[in-house]
């Protein structure tokens, strides 16, 4: 089963604080974890990604942690601000699949000024 | 640098009738795909291209078709629209192991 499950499904959190949005999947096969960030009536738009060779990657105020060994994945934003609001898919794709992404169910994020 | 191009932005359908998702990328990708987004549900594969000339079958490709004729152009086409495919529906383009670029989306309303 290529699942990819993702938590919470909504997530409020005051400006300036950290948002964590989890992600766990099932097929060890996957080799690629980009998250996506969405606005209303926009496409995703990919802003980080990471390959399980490494255990964290950090792009400005993004990070993502991930554990090899749970199938776990998680974003991290730091200092959230308002305009961070948006919907979050973690995702997941491995070699000699087209490259297909396997979504999460996304997570709306609110942050509250 | 358009990106990736989707037409049209919203669609009302009728139950029983048929229509083509436009969709065509300016960056040369050889990749392409087709993904519906339901809401809570995250987005789910079509169809997929890894060229010109080759599709094939995604997660959901039960009442959909395409095509690929040209690198640029992956149209999806609906026959005997359903309230089921009432859904928003993404086109998106990738080169190799790059990141996939998404186009704005079609909003389809089956009635």
């Amino acid at each position: 089963q290529q699942q990819v499950k993702q938590s919470p499904q909504s997530l409020i959190v005051q400006k300036g604080g950290i948002s964590i949005i989890n992600c766990a999947y099932e097929n060890t096969a996957f080799d690629y974890f980009p998250w996506y960030q969405q606005f209303p009536g926009k496409g995703p738009a990919l802003l980080i990604a990471i390959r399980p060779d490494v255990s964290e990657k950090k792009e400005g105020r993004f990070t993502i942690s991930f554990n090899k060994s749970a199938k776990q994945f998680s974003l991290h934003i730091m200092d959230s601000q308002p305009g961070d609001s948006a919907t979050y898919f973690c995702a997941a794709s491995m070699k000699g699949s087209a490259r297909q992404l396997t979504f999460g169910s996304g997570t709306q994020l609110t942050v509250l000024p | 640098n358009a990106g990736v191009t989707q037409t049209p932005k919203f669609r009302i359908l009728k139950i029983g009738q048929s229509m083509t998702l436009q969709c065509a990328q300016d960056m040369n990708h050889n990749y392409m795909y087709w993904y519906r987004q339901d809401p809570g549900m995250g987005l789910k594969l079509i169809y997929y291209s890894v060229g010109a000339g080759i599709t094939d079958k995604g997660e959901v490709p039960n009442g959909y078709n395409v095509s690929r004729s040209t690198t640029e152009d992956f149209p999806l086409r609906l026959e005997l629209a359903a309230p089921s495919q009432t859904s928003v529906y993404f086109c998106a383009s990738s080169y190799l192991n790059t990141e996939a670029f998404f186009g704005q989306g079609t909003r389809l309303t089956v009635v």
